[in-house]
């Protein structure tokens, strides 16, 4: 089974800034079945980003996605308030996996 | 817009059974798929399989494997998760989710988890 690893796991950083997050996979994923999804507190994640690079409804586009093979980005241009949050990498296939998550957290 | 609508909480002991519902509100379950994640308090997603029903086809992650059993009823827009033999590591909350699918002769590929339920927490105690 593939394993997804993220890093890092906390990013401390301040509104307006850039956030970079990194997903690395144990081997190669199709870059269709590359997906970031955002966990607020008590609610249920949301789909960001799929097939590595494309965004879900509604999603501004200070969210873009990057990558191929086994490295795979998340970037987020500039913060705001309301995108601090849990990140999950999730490789999709006939036993999807998510990555353990990376906390965004104000500075 | 469609919305998934989940029962409510559960208490259970261990070594007994439970049934979690997903009603699809405002949508079919038609040309999706539909999996169960769970999120064990402050820990990260786990998928525990998937169904897909126009062809009535089921994936188990290894892990839940012969314990879960994920079933749908199309004429009432219904998925439902059963979990048997809980274990106080399965008090979790549990996630319905409609996503794509891509089946070939060898496998079903789920993908792209688009709607989300509300959750479902489930507490396994003696």
């Amino acid at each position: 089974d593939i394993v997804l690893t993220q890093s890092p796991g906390t990013l401390s950083l301040s509104p307006g800034e850039r956030a970079t997050l990194s997903c690395r996979a144990s081997q190669s994923v199709s870059s269709s079945y590359l997906a970031w999804y955002q966990q607020k507190p008590g609610q249920a994640p949301r789909l960001l980003i799929f097939g590595t690079s494309s965004r879900a409804t509604d999603i501004p586009d200070r969210f873009s996605g990057s990558g191929s093979g086994t490295d795979f980005f998340l970037t987020i241009s500039r913060l705001e308030p309301e995108d601090f949050a849990v990140y999950y990498c999730q490789q999709s296939g006939s036993s999807p996996a998510f990555g353990q998550g990376t906390k965004v957290e104000i500075k | 817009q469609v919305q998934l609508i989940q029962s409510g909480a559960e208490m259970k002991k261990p070594g007994s059974s439970v049934r979690v519902s997903c009603k699809a509100s405002g949508g079919t379950l038609s040309s999706y798929s539909f999996s169960w994640v769970r999120q064990a308090p402050g820990q990260g997603l786990e998928w525990m399989g998937g169904i897909i029903p126009i062809f009535g086809t089921t994936n188990y992650a290894q892990k839940v494997q012969g314990r879960v059993t994920i079933t749908a009823d199309e004429a009432t827009r219904t998925a439902y998760m059963e979990l048997s033999s809980l274990r106080t590591e399965d008090t979790a909350v549990y996630y319905c989710v409609r996503g794509g699918f891509r089946v070939t002769a060898r496998r079903t590929d789920y993908f792209n988890m688009d709607v989300w339920g509300q959750g479902t927490t489930v507490t396994v105690s003696s």
